[in-house]
This record gives C-alpha cells, structure tokens and sequence, in this order.
C-alpha cells in the first residue's frame, strides 16, 4: 500500500541519453512535486504541479520537463543527461489546501556516466 | 526571501545522550510552517512534525520534542536518550506564501554511537 511510489529506484545511464522518472500517489492529493537532492544532501524544489497544471517551475534547465497525465501521476523527463544530472529525485505529493505537508516518495539514484 | 539554517552539519554522541538540532529561519509572511524530517540511511524522507506559526506550543512525542520560539526564528529538535536507530539525516524545512513551496535546511547527520 505504497501511498508514493517512484519507478525505477535506480537509473544508470551514459551521458547524452535521455531518460524518465515515473512516480504515482494514491493518496487522493491534487498537487504533486519533484526534488533533487545533490551529492551534499542539499534538497531542492524543481516543480510542482496542481491538478495537471504547472504551479512551480523553479531554475531548471529546460532538458527537465516534467509531464502531469493526470492528477495521480507526475513524471519526470530527462534529455540529454549531463554528469551534474547525477542526485537523487524525489517526487512528493500533498493535498493543495494543505500543501505544506508534503508525502514523499521513496526516491530515485541517478547515475549519469 | 525565505531561508533555513542548519548551523550543525553533524552531531556524534553516544547512545542514552540527549542531542539537540538547531534550525533558524528567515520569512516575511505572517502564516508559515515548520517541519522536521528525518532521513536514514535508507535514503527515504520520512515527516516528524509540522508546526503552524501560530502556534508557539511546545510538544512532546516519546522520546523527540520541539521548541518553536518565534522571537528567535528557531525550531529546535531534541532527542532524549538517543539511540542508534536515531542516525539519520535530519532535515528542518519552512513553507509559506502562494505556492507553500518547501525550503529545505541543508541537513544535519546525527551519528549515535553504541
């Protein structure tokens, strides 16, 4: 009864390819998040989404796009990994009216080569 | 802007020893949360605690208790007898304004010897 699960849980890959994170709630949360979380621990908001609409979109390089086919599902698409792409990915979800308290999820180790 | 400090970036005692986490933090909203979250050596993130700013009460759950002091911008974390499942990463994060986006602390890793 995983309440936030992210697929796969480990991600090896060579540089230039391009990859995706998948990650589902079954929670009933309308709002959804991806985190990166670098080699230093530091943990980072990238985006956020709230009923399949993009609420937060912090600095990112446009090769991350993320993709909301509904409001379960928040996946993560990667183009043409670099090495600093490496970290791990974290997608969390939470109720809008109390989106403060964020469920996350197990997490994704990814390696670029 | 919206800032979380963790001045602690690790903590080694040996077990049954009390241990306190500082956090500091920065916001100009009125309305704002406090969490904590702990990570293991598993990796995952697991929620300890959210607290409204509000609400300045102390609390208590088993061995963990938080002290939120609004006149300081501090939301301290102690464990009382600590133990060596406690080793962890310990993360104190603030939310707050239109998006409630999480602004993480950079962490601190408490190591409890046996």
């Amino acid at each position: 009864d995983t309440a936030v699960s992210q697929t796969p849980k480990y991600l090896v890959t060579q540089m230039g390819n391009d990859k995706s994170i998948k990650c589902e709630q079954n929670l009933g949360h309308d709002t959804m998040y991806w985190y990166k979380q670098d080699s230093k621990k530091f943990l980072k908001i990238m985006f956020s989404y709230n009923n399949k609409e993009l609420i937060i979109n912090e600095t990112v390089p446009n090769r991350f796009s993320p993709k909301s086919p509904d409001k379960a599902h928040l996946n993560l698409h990667i183009n043409s990994l670099e090495l600093g792409d490496s970290a791990v990915y974290f997608c969390a979800s939470s109720p809008w009216a109390d989106r403060g308290t964020q469920y996350f999820g197990p997490g994704t180790r990814l390696t670029v080569l | 802007a919206q800032k979380v400090t963790q001045a602690q970036t690790e903590i080694s005692v040996v077990e049954k020893e009390d241990v306190t986490l500082d956090c500091v933090y920065e916001t100009r909203d009125t309305t704002y949360y406090l969490f904590w979250y702990k990570q293991p050596p598993s990796g995952e993130l697991v929620f300890l605690i959210r607290r409204n700013s509000f609400d300045e009460q102390n609390e208590i759950s088993g061995r963990y208790s938080w002290n939120f002091q609004k006149s300081t911008s501090s939301f301290n974390f102690t464990i009382t007898a600590s133990q060596v499942v406690d080793s962890a990463v310990y993360f104190c994060a603030l939310s707050g304004g239109a998006t409630n986006k999480l602004i993480f602390g950079t962490g601190t890793l408490l190591a409890v010897q046996p």
